[in-house]
């Protein structure tokens, strides 16, 4: 059974920091996405990583995938108020079908001036 | 082009009701799912479907019913609304393996 963590699930950061969230997961998978919400809205596509090695970068934020270690990370540069919001990592497992996304438990971002 | 259309936005049940959430994307999606959304709990999947006449059931099946008789509508049935439906429900939908998936706005279902 596929199953999917996120670390850390809360956190707090000073505006202009770094940080980075976890997603691990524990069966063989080629694909992972990320995705944001903000309260009381739907979930955002951010990014769609389908290979090992794949890195993707948009503005403030960057995603890769390391499927051999079955972890994939998303990296936020010099954080500003707007990213406050929570991100969700979801897989498919190897083989499975791409209807049938796991989602971590979502890591809620506060970006504090 | 209007993405993934979800409706009611808002809804109110009393225990035992039946409803129906529908779910209609214009953009030829094979793929379609429902969601649940729970606080604490992320999303789990309730029911897929990966084109027309074909759906399977997800981690959380059990209340609900699926049928997914065009390429565009996806309706999820509560058959007898139980108080641990009560939730926000997601439609989702993509093109093909490995594309984007793109979700709705969402239902909020409170079921008293």
């Amino acid at each position: 059974e596929l199953k999917v963590e996120q670390n850390p699930l809360f956190l707090s950061m000073q505006e202009g920091k770094n940080y980075t969230i976890y997603c691990n997961y524990s069966t063989t998978s080629d694909r992972l996405y990320w995705y944001r919400q903000d309260p009381g809205k739907s979930l955002e596509s951010l990014f769609v990583l389908l290979s090992n090695g794949a890195v993707k970068q948009e503005g403030r934020l960057m995603a890769s995938l390391d499927t051999k270690a079955r972890l994939s990370t998303l990296h936020i540069t010099a954080a500003v108020h707007d990213l406050s919001a929570t991100y969700f990592c979801a897989v498919v497992a190897l083989g499975g079908s791409q209807g049938n996304l796991i989602f971590g438990k979502g890591t809620k971002l506060s970006v504090k001036p | 082009n209007a993405g993934v259309t979800q409706t009611p936005k808002f809804q109110v049940l009393k225990t035992g009701q039946s409803m129906t959430l529908q779910c209609a994307q214009d953009m030829n999606h094979e793929y379609m799912s429902w969601y649940r959304q729970d606080p604490g709990m992320g999303l789990r999947l309730i029911h897929y479907s990966v084109g027309a006449g074909i759906t399977d059931q997800g981690e959380v099946p059990n209340g609900y019913n699926v049928s997914r008789s065009t390429t565009e509508d996806f309706p999820l049935r509560l058959l007898s609304a139980a108080p641990s439906q009560t939730s926000v429900y997601f439609c989702a939908s993509s093109l093909s393996e490995g594309n984007t998936i793109y979700f709705g706005e969402g239902s909020w279902l409170t079921v008293v």
